[in-house]
């Protein structure tokens, strides 16, 4: 199965500020999703991203919020913009590998002081 | 609409008992149903999935799930639990593959009592 590096694995952000995370893919896959998970819930799909067009944004998640680029298709990144303490979550990338499910990045904690 | 249904937040067995973690799930079309684990401070591995084949499911670590059609259910067993075992588990239903969005539970924190 694929192979995902996730950085950073955490970080504290002040308010205001924006942070990026990065995800690598070992493979090319189509398609690239970021989750959220809000402390003590369970994921919640941000976007899916597509090499070479917009990404495609769930009910409640906006681009200029959580911008996304997918420039080749084994690397994407999520940015959390004009970030504020109820963005502290674990962030999480993932890729689908057909009927064997999803593989998960090691996730990106960020805490907003 | 496909969903899922974690039954208990937190379930709490000795070491070497039988592990029993309930999912039921609703979807429009024959799903595809997973189990994943998340160990503190890690991301989500597949412990186990269905696909429509055989409905009694064998995963990693000694975990399987049987797919029940008429109880829309998909509960996680193990025989013996080991310590290594205490974390947080994640019932999905998806309807499809290729794109098809997968819809998460809100998991279940197993606990291992020495």
């Amino acid at each position: 199965s694929a192979v995902i590096s996730q950085k950073p694995s955490r970080d504290i952000c002040q308010r205001g500020t924006s942070l990026t995370i990065q995800c690598q893919v070992d493979s090319q896959v189509t398609m690239m999703f970021w989750y959220r998970q809000q402390p003590g819930q369970s994921l919640t799909l941000i976007a899916t991203a597509n090499q070479g067009s917009e990404a495609t944004y769930e009910s409640g998640f906006v681009i200029d919020k959580f911008p996304i680029s997918r420039p080749n298709l084994t690397f994407s990144t999520l940015t959390v913009s004009n970030l504020s303490p109820e963005d502290s979550s674990i962030y999480l990338c993932s890729v689908e590998e057909g009927t064997e499910g999803y593989t998960f990045g090691s996730g990106t904690r960020l805490t907003v002081v | 609409a496909q969903s899922v249904t974690q039954l208990g937040s937190h379930v709490s067995v000795s070491e070497g008992a039988l592990v029993l973690l309930r999912c039921n799930y609703s979807s429009s079309v024959p799903p595809y149903l997973f189990w994943y684990v998340q160990y503190p401070n890690q991301g989500l591995q597949l412990l186990l999935k269905y696909t429509s084949a055989a409905t009694l499911v064998k995963g990693i670590n000694g975990f399987e799930a049987e797919f029940k059609k008429s109880e829309t259910s998909f509960h996680l067993t193990k025989p013996s639990a080991h310590m290594s075992d205490a974390a947080e588990y994640f019932c999905a239903v998806s309807e499809g593959t290729g794109g098809f969005k997968t819809i998460f539970g809100a998991g279940t924190r197993l606990f291992v009592k020495a």
